[in-house]
């Protein structure tokens, strides 16, 4: 069984501050994504990488996958109130395209 | 473009009964996903479809539950008999296609509650 863990589950911070939150598995993945959800809402693709060691940037959040494609992580730098949310990280494998999600780390930004 | 459509967005119902979920995924998107969300918790695949065969359901509870898309669109998801434990957001999602980095795009999910 193929498991995505992701650390911390729970974050508040100040508006501000700098995070990072990880996503980790035994298994090598063909491409990893990064949602974020809201109450209410269904999960919304951030990005998404499939090279191992690739970083992409969206404004002030920073992806990094890494070199084994086994792990992933997500930097926000100043967060601000709006980025609270469950962030979610999902993979599939390299055979069957199955799309699973980590448990998701909650994101609280307090002004 | 439309995004995915579900209903109910809500719906309670006392243990045993059954019931019905419903998606309406993007047009000409291949491949449809359920999911089951536990408050605060990330969302578990129950079964994926491409087209109208089924990729993956291991971890759909087939004594209770049961899904279909007929003709390879819209799909459904029953539960029946519910439990107390099936207390959940459900989610569908639909993709162009099931590999690679494809996006998954979901519909606003259906809140379950068993009483």
């Amino acid at each position: 069984t193929q498991l995505l863990e992701q650390s911390p589950q729970f974050l508040s911070i100040q508006e501000g501050e700098n995070l990072t939150v990880y996503c980790n598995s035994s298994s090598v993945f063909s491409s990893l994504q990064w949602y974020r959800q809201e109450p209410g809402e269904g999960p919304v693709l951030l990005v998404t990488v499939v090279t191992g060691g690739e970083v992409k940037k969206l404004k002030r959040l920073t992806f990094q996958f890494g070199d084994a494609r086994k792990d992933s992580s997500l930097h926000i730098t100043a967060a601000q109130p709006g980025d609270t949310g469950l962030y979610l990280c999902a993979a599939r494998n390299n055979q069957g395209g199955k799309l699973i999600f980590g448990q998701g780390t909650e994101l609280s930004v307090k002004p | 473009e439309a995004g995915v459509a579900q209903s109910p967005r809500y719906k309670i119902i006392e243990k045993r009964q059954s019931v019905a979920f419903w998606c309406n995924p993007i047009s000409g998107h291949a491949t449809l996903y359920w999911y089951q969300q536990i408050l605060g918790q990330g969302p578990k695949l129950l079964i994926q479809f491409q087209n109208n065969g089924v990729v993956d359901d291991s971890q759909l509870p087939k004594d209770r539950f049961s899904a279909e898309r007929l003709k390879g669109v819209d799909s459904t998801l029953k539960i029946q008999p519910a439990k107390l434990e099936d207390s959940a957001v459900y989610l569908c999602a639909s993709s162009l296609r099931g590999g690679g980095g494809t996006e998954a795009f979901f519909g606003q999910g259906t809140r379950l509650t068993v009483v």
